[in-house]
């Protein structure tokens, strides 16, 4: 049984431009959940959708958003990038959110 | 590598002791709690879960104890090998909180051979 696919696995950019990070759940899984991962606020959530809604938002601007497709696939969107958006962003899916929820391998966005 | 944290607790055992690792969680309405494992350049691998109906939960070499009085989580590796080198973390969900996992700093573990 594949894991939780995300890609790109690293992405450079500049301050000002806009990105779409991609997560492919584990077949069956309905619910994506969008992490941020920096040194010094550790693991932050971002958004939860099951199936297509967004059930719950974080502490983050609405520079940050994301949307879940019919087949559980989601994708999150960073516009007006800045250099603190610089992180490591992880995906995790589970049945129903958020009893056993796994991790992908993230993306490692550099904002220069 | 990762970067988890520059000022992590660190935890350094030797192999096949035994390894306790603590968290204090924040909510009392939380009800839900992950162990996660990450190690360098990799996203959090599961370990064990527990709701909070029960006080101790068992898995392989691992074993998840709550105390709720206290808000406490433990994580107990039997018998620590060197492949347990990786940087803890704990997770808390909310009753109500679909998703939202509120993770703890993290632990680092170093095992010596």
């Amino acid at each position: 049984k594949a894991g939780v696919t995300q890609t790109p696995r690293y992405l450079i950019k500049t301050r000002g431009q806009q990105v779409t990070l991609s997560c492919s759940p584990i077949s069956g899984h309905r619910s994506v959940s969008w992490y941020q991962q920096t040194p010094g606020q550790g693991l932050q959530f971002l958004f939860e959708y099951f199936s297509e809604t967004q059930r719950n938002k974080g502490n983050f601007p609405g520079r940050f958003s994301g949307r879940q497709f019919s087949n559980s696939r989601s994708e999150m969107n960073v516009s007006t990038l800045e250099l603190g958006d610089s992180a490591l962003y992880l995906c995790a899916s589970s049945f129903a959110g958020p009893t056993e929820a796994f991790f992908g391998q993230g993306t490692r966005l550099t904002v220069v | 590598g990762e970067s988890v944290g520059l000022h992590l607790p660190t935890l350094s055992v030797q192999e096949g002791d035994n390894s306790i690792i603590n968290c204090a969680y924040s909510n009392s309405a939380s009800d839900y709690f992950i162990w996660y494992k990450q190690e360098s350049g990799k996203g959090p691998q599961f370990i064990i879960d527990i709701r909070s109906n029960m006080d101790k939960r068992q898995g392989q070499r691992v074993t998840v104890l709550l105390n709720k009085t206290v808000k406490h989580l433990s994580l107990q590796i039997a018998a620590t090998q060197p492949g347990d080198s990786a940087v803890y973390f704990c997770a808390e969900n909310m009753r109500g909180s679909q998703g939202n996992l509120i993770f703890g700093k993290g632990t680092k573990l170093s095992v010596k051979p």
